[in-house]
């Protein structure tokens, strides 16, 4: 099944807007991850969010969950041009050991 | 700040050629993964290793794919015989995986060019 998907796939801002991915995902979890891919690199851990939590902030990242909508949404605020990268989400299932299931991914690029 | 790495970061090789990939995971990590990345699709999950042996594989890790742990720090995924549609980027990552630590640490991939 398809789990995390993201919209938009891909978002154009401002330098100083705040951006706002969505993941919506199908099956129970025990956590969501938020991950950052900078064009054919590596993926970088951002945020973690429990499912038994529903807001969470790390500096300018903002994470929240909806475990009845299935649905999280991630928001960077102020953005920067260094923001520009593709951003996935990723959930665990509910033993928390179980692998990442990513999404797509949405395609952010931060115009200075 | 402690990082999983991956070696080498650009292989190249023809088709039905045995590839190694190399990962050296964080040092007091638990839980270790492989996964992969074809070219603008997502990132699906291969294997997952603990306590020296598979925990969980996907549909993709067929018989062609093996992993090990051959010394207290590497951890090798090895493609016996490649095909075309195995070039991809791989990723491995490490979890701590003691309490409730669920964050896994990507390393920063391995381009695998099959021609």
């Amino acid at each position: 099944s398809q789990q995390g998907e993201e919209d938009p796939q891909a978002l154009s801002i401002q330098e100083g807007e705040n951006a706002t991915m969505n993941c919506s995902y199908k099956t129970s979890i025990n956590n969501l991850q938020w991950y950052r891919q900078n064009s054919g690199r590596g993926l970088v851990h951002l945020i973690l969010i429990r499912s038994n939590e529903r807001e969470k902030h790390s500096g300018r990242l903002r994470v929240t969950l909806d475990t009845s909508k299935k649905s999280s949404s991630l928001l960077i605020t102020a953005s920067r041009a260094a923001d520009t990268a593709s951003y996935f989400c990723a959930t665990a299932g509910n033993s928390g050991n179980t692998p990442l299931v990513f999404g797509k991914g949405t395609r952010l690029s931060v115009i200075a | 700040e402690p990082e999983v790495t991956q070696t080498p970061s650009h292989q190249v090789t023809q088709m039905g050629q045995e590839v190694i990939l190399r990962c050296v995971p964080i040092s007091n990590h638990l839980y270790f993964y492989w996964y992969r990345q074809i070219l603008g699709q997502k990132v699906e999950f291969l294997v997952s290793f603990y306590n020296n042996e598979i925990s969980e594989k996907s549909e993709i890790f067929d018989d062609q794919f093996s992993v090990e742990r051959p010394d207290g720090s590497n951890f090798t995924l090895k493609i016996r015989s490649t095909k075309l549609e195995d070039s991809a980027m791989y990723f491995c990552a490490s979890r701590l995986g003691q309490g409730s630590t669920y964050e896994q640490y990507f390393g920063p991939g391995t381009r695998l060019t099959v021609t």
